[in-house]
């Protein structure tokens, strides 16, 4: 168990829907870091947070948001669905603003837009 | 979030060999690298890491070599067991305008073989 949590564990939608997957990270951890794995593309670096600020940001579409609450946890929004998001969305969490140490992944949100 | 039809180098290994997975890096400025291990349906594993200003690190049955002059990481899994059948992914801490990015490779399966 890596001690991140990320819920739900599976998510089935529409296209044009919106959804918000959500992720709490290792205790005392600050960052936390969201990718994308499908199935042509490996682990896409979305986005990530730190402290509550935006730190980095990667090829995350314009459809996608996301935000770290003060109590650290992260939330992903997903809107305008189109069946090409269907994806395994993955969490990780770190201690330092840079990832240049080991991040802790959770078991991901396997989203299915039909 | 098992990796099914992701069009991934495969190593077969028989049990008690010596695995070697290689990876090739694109940013000479990378300076943290990273292997994980991901199972079917679960998230990417914390395996070794290494800092750009060493060339070998040893673990538990694995070892990381890097060669920066040509850009070139590889894990070596010593005594490879059926326990170690996975995906394996090389990632690099990639520094950049948009903030540093843990930027993974595409992966290679390992079958090991009893």
């Amino acid at each position: 168990d890596s001690g991140v949590t990320q819920t739900p564990k599976h998510l089935i939608t529409a296209t044009g829907q919106r959804v918000t997957l959500r992720c709490s990270p290792r205790s005392g951890d600050l960052s936390v870091y969201w990718y994308q794995q499908s199935l042509d593309q490996g682990l896409q670096f979305l986005i990530q947070y730190y402290n509550g600020e935006e730190r980095a940001k990667g090829n995350i579409l314009e459809r996608f948001s996301a935000q770290q609450f003060p109590d650290l946890h992260s939330e992903l929004n997903l809107s305008s669905l189109e069946l090409g998001d269907s994806a395994l969305y993955f969490c990780a969490s770190s201690a330092l603003p840079d990832p240049n140490e080991k991040l802790f992944f959770g078991s991901g949100t396997q989203l299915s837009v039909l | 979030g098992e990796s099914v039809g992701l069009h991934l180098p495969t190593l077969s290994v028989q049990e008690g060999d010596n695995s070697i997975i290689n990876c090739a890096y694109s940013n000479s400025a990378s300076d943290y690298f990273i292997w994980y291990k991901q199972e079917s349906g679960k998230g990417p594993q914390f395996i070794i890491d290494i800092r750009s200003n060493m060339d070998k690190r040893q673990g538990q049955r694995v070892t990381v070599l890097l060669n920066k002059t040509v850009k070139h990481l590889s894990l070596q899994i010593a005594a490879t067991q059926p326990g170690d059948s996975a995906v394996y992914f090389c990632a690099e801490n990639r520094r950049g305008a948009a903030g540093n990015k843990l930027t993974f490779g595409g992966g290679t399966r390992v079958l090991v073989k009893p």
